[in-house]
């Protein structure tokens, strides 16, 4: 089953990090750019950035809001996107969702994990 | 970056209705728009890609079209498990960004 699972999520003060995990299972890793988008409560979707596949030389690319406080990487060996989060802020809280993309053309964003939450509150 | 309008922001409908969404982009993305159904609590659910393609598994009550900056979703009869939001997302130009969601209720 092609699978996406994220973790790391949790309650953190404000300039705190956290770093969120999303597990894949089921296809070829590599072969799949890994995006992480997040929702706030009752908002809409915010792209944050993504980790590219090996065709794109697993390029990193953030949007320029997060840029300097969200670092992505990718572990092969463990199928795994990280995204480290820096300085975190109150507005940072959101469920934090990775997603896949096939790296063509205009793919869509077709496997998504559950998401995982944080929250920035002291 | 590129802003994505999506109307209505809401809408009320029965079982069996024609419903239609409208996104417009602040400059031409097309075809790199994507169209995706959230129900609550869940993660989003990719139906349609490259402006006008329905994504594997999902029904073919689901449709969209559009170019340029202008596009359309389109449900040609509503059923119970449609009641959701939806939103559109450009894919052409980085930062990657979506509408603001419409809410498809029961009327």
């Amino acid at each position: 089953e092609v699978q996406l699972v994220e973790s790391g999520g949790g309650l953190v003060q404000p300039g705190g990090s956290l770093k969120l995990s999303c597990a894949a299972s089921g296809f070829i890793f590599s072969d799949f750019a890994i995006h992480w988008v997040r929702q706030a409560a009752g908002r809409g979707l915010e792209w944050v950035g993504r980790a590219r596949s090996r065709r794109s030389d697993f390029a990193m690319q953030h949007a320029p809001s997060v840029e300097g406080r969200f670092t992505l990487s990718r572990d092969e060996s463990k199928n795994t996107a990280y995204l480290q989060i820096n300085s975190l802020r109150i507005e940072d809280t959101a469920v934090y969702y990775c997603a896949r993309h096939g790296d063509r053309f205009a793919d869509g964003l077709d496997v998504w994990g559950q998401g995982t939450t944080v929250t920035v509150s002291s | 970056d590129i802003q994505m309008t999506q109307s209505p922001s809401s809408l009320s409908a029965s079982v069996g209705d024609r419903v239609t969404i409208t996104c417009r982009a602040s400059q031409n993305c097309s075809p790199y728009l994507s169209w995706y159904q959230q129900r609550p609590g869940r993660a989003p659910k990719l139906l349609i890609y490259a402006a006008s393609s329905l994504q594997s598994g999902v029904p073919s009550r689901f449709s969209a079209s559009g170019s340029g900056t202008d596009f359309t979703l389109t449900i040609s009869s509503l059923q119970p498990e449609d009641f959701a939001t939806y939103y559109c997302l450009q894919s052409d130009i980085i930062p990657w960004t979506s509408g603001q969601g419409t809410k498809v209720e029961m009327k």
